[in-house]
């Protein structure tokens, strides 16, 4: 079984840039995450796909980052414009759990290998 | 609120047992999650417990739960190189069941 798919793996952008990720999840996986890792720090969820729709964007800074799940299977994270805080590995994860609070299989995220945004 | 923490860095030797520990506030979560990232890497699953267990073992891993206590602990037997990473414990929240993560152990290892 393939894995979560991440791309670029590396991008180095100038701040007030624009940049886009673009994440695979498992397939068959019906929630997806998108996480901010920080250096020296566990992930942030930035926001939670169910399907095509959004489950949880509380942690967003909407002013700046948007993403989107067209058809419930890819999905890309977009920051318009960089800043230099925005620095950090971006993790996409998914899980099979179609309902919230399921099993521990089910609820079991896995993750791609990330991609390391440098802002400079 | 909801909190992990972890201790940053743990140095052992090559052969001797690690025992990476977490402590959390969240006495609902029903499941507790240690995750290892490698240099460059994303975050793999190594093992996960259910809260209505104490222990469990899976090959060198062994993971413990003190509920009372609100304490995980992840022990890996034969420490090797290989094991080098940073290592995550995660739970998952009572309330909305997204995962609540620690800021991660750093495993050195000595020869």
């Amino acid at each position: 079984e393939a894995g979560v798919a991440q791309s670029p793996r590396y991008k180095i952008i100038e701040k007030r840039q624009s940049v886009a990720f673009w994440c695979n999840p498992i397939s068959g996986h019906a929630t997806l995450y998108w996480y901010q890792q920080i250096l020296g720090q566990g992930p942030k969820l930035l926001i939670q796909f169910q399907n095509n729709g959004v489950v949880d964007d509380s942690q967003l800074p909407k002013d700046r980052f948007s993403a989107e799940r067209l058809k419930g299977v890819d999905s890309t994270l977009k920051i318009q414009p960089a800043k230099l805080e925005d620095s950090a590995v971006y993790l996409c994860a998914s899980t099979t759990s179609r309902l919230a609070g399921g099993d521990g299989d089910t609820d079991t995220q896995y993750f791609g290998p990330g991609t390391r945004l440098t802002v400079l | 609120g909801e909190d992990v923490e972890q201790s940053l860095f743990l140095s052992v030797r090559e052969g001797d047992s690690s025992v990476i520990n977490c402590t959390y506030t969240d006495s609902s979560s029903t499941y507790l999650y240690w995750y290892k990232q490698e240099p460059g890497a994303g975050l793999q699953l190594l093992t996960y417990i259910f809260s209505n267990m104490d222990m469990k073992q899976d090959q060198r891993l062994t993971v413990l739960l003190n509920k009372k206590d609100k304490h995980l602990s992840l022990r890996i037997a034969d420490t090797q190189t290989g094991d080098s990473a940073i290592y995550f414990c995660a739970l998952r929240s009572s309330s909305n069941y997204q995962l609540i993560w620690g800021a991660g152990t750093k495993l050195i290892i000595k020869p």
